[in-house]
């Protein structure tokens, strides 16, 4: 069965220093979004993404961040200048459509902020 | 953001019995409702959904239940596996043409053999 995979599954990172997560979405589909997950908190939505635009982003997805899809499969959140609360697992999510269709989840990569 | 609520944060039951799992939601105008189960180092995995227009749908072993005057869904397994150990989080959708999901704290399950 097609999955979402994500790169890496673990990022340490020094506060300050910006950092690329990866995403490659199931390919036939056209939605893609970024959740976080702070440790013992919700799952929060972040981003949104559909034909190469932003499609509605929340109150935590401030110029700090960014989204990208440099080419025909991958799909990247950049953080250009991490701070210690940024510190959460991300997940990335695809789906086909955008009404009552599941979104499909990666497994996460854990961003660690030192 | 307390839209979406699991007042339960964890559940025993025997195997082969069932599981009930609840949310609750004060938004009336999510329209799409879903419940993921998440193993530890693993993304969320969609089960199943119900749209606001049905009050049931059913996939094997697994039932939602959707109350929309309650605003209450449940999540029903029937019989309940080990295999079923996890946390369930219920998840909804679709408030004025926005697609992305509001999350509850979720569940865990946990089924005893």
């Amino acid at each position: 069965e097609p999955e979402v995979t994500q790169t890496p599954s673990h990022q340490v990172t020094q506060m300050g220093q910006e950092v690329i997560l990866r995403c490659v979405p199931i390919s036939n589909h056209l939605y893609f979004y970024w959740y976080r997950q702070i440790l013992g908190q919700k799952v929060e939505f972040l981003v949104s993404f559909y034909n190469n635009e932003i499609s509605e982003k929340s109150e935590i997805f401030d110029d700090q961040f960014s989204v990208e899809r440099p080419d025909g499969s991958n799909f990247t959140l950049k953080i250009r200048s991490t701070k210690l609360e940024d510190s959460a697992m991300y997940f990335c999510a695809s789906s086909e459509d955008s009404s009552n269709q599941p979104q499909h989840f990666g497994d996460g990569t854990r961003l660690s902020i030192l | 953001d307390q839209q979406v609520k699991q007042n339960s944060p964890s559940l025993s039951v025997q195997e082969g019995r069932i599981s009930i799992l609840n949310c609750d939601y004060t938004n009336s105008m999510f329209d799409y409702f879903l419940w993921y189960k998440k193993y530890p180092a693993e993304g969320p995995t969609f089960l199943i959904s119900i749209s606001s227009i049905k009050d049931k749908n059913e996939d094997g072993r697994f039932t939602v239940f959707l109350n929309k005057s309650a605003k209450h869904l449940s999540l029903h397994i029937v019989p309940s596996q080990p295999g079923d150990s996890a946390v369930y989080f219920c998840a909804a959708s679709g408030t004025s043409g926005t697609y992305k999901y509001i999350f509850g704290t979720g569940t865990r399950l946990k089924v005893l053999a």
